[in-house]
């Protein structure tokens, strides 16, 4: 099945600074890749997603980009603010789609 | 008007007890899962049901029974609660086959004491 890597675990950084996630996955016929963002007592919510036919997409202050030759795909926010700190989540939906695996999780702390 | 929503919002239990949790989607989506996260943060994935039809089981033990009625609810029970099935349960929903998110409810804190 789908098994998705995802780097750091843990990531502090300034204040306008920026930040930047890093997932692998191991199905090469994953064709789906969202980013969740998860607050603390809150549950999971889509933040960006980017589908297999497209390297890159941005939104404002965060963008994504895909490899699938390599089989990883990447979060960078730009400019971060206090109200990133947050848990995000990597995912990857399996060869029938059926399956939408996640990774483990970056907990983002943004430094005033 | 919520997406997903499960009920209760929190559970608590004692050992060896039975209890269910339940869901419901208002967005017309045919698969619905149920996720585990445990207290470091890892959202496992459990089962996954599309058009009511069990797909997937991830090696959960059989004392988690998911049902679906229809495919706008996917309820799970569990029996014989242990101590280490305390965790944030989530069910979510999406539309299979169409590349789209899945929309998360807000989640059942179950703690067995």
């Amino acid at each position: 099945g789908e098994n998705v890597e995802q780097h750091p675990s843990t990531l502090s950084v300034q204040e306008g600074d920026s930040a930047v996630i890093k997932c692998t996955y191991s199905d090469s016929a994953s064709n789906y890749f969202p980013w969740y963002k998860q607050e603390l007592g809150k549950r999971p919510q889509l933040i960006i997603d980017i589908r297999s036919n497209v390297g890159e997409k941005k939104d404002q202050r965060i963008a994504v980009t895909l490899n699938k030759t390599a089989k990883h795909f990447s979060l960078h926010i730009t400019e971060t603010q206090p109200e990133d700190s947050a848990v995000y989540f990597c995912a990857a939906t399996g060869s029938n789609d059926y399956k939408l695996s996640f990774g483990a999780g970056t907990t983002v702390t943004v430094r005033a | 008007d919520t997406a997903v929503s499960q009920t209760p919002k929190y559970l608590v239990t004692q050992m060896g007890n039975d209890k269910s949790i339940k869901c419901e989607q208002n967005l017309g989506h045919d698969t619905m899962y149920w996720y585990k996260q445990d207290s470091k943060k890892f959202l496992k994935i459990m089962f996954s049901y599309n058009n009511k039809e069990l797909i997937i089981n991830e090696t959960v033990p059989n004392r988690f029974s998911p049902k679906s009625p229809d495919k706008a609810h996917l309820n799970l029970h569990i029996n014989s609660l242990e101590l280490g099935d305390s965790a944030v349960y989530f069910c979510a929903s999406r539309l299979q086959g169409a590349n789209t998110e899945a929309f998360f409810g807000q989640g059942t804190r179950l703690t067995v004491v």
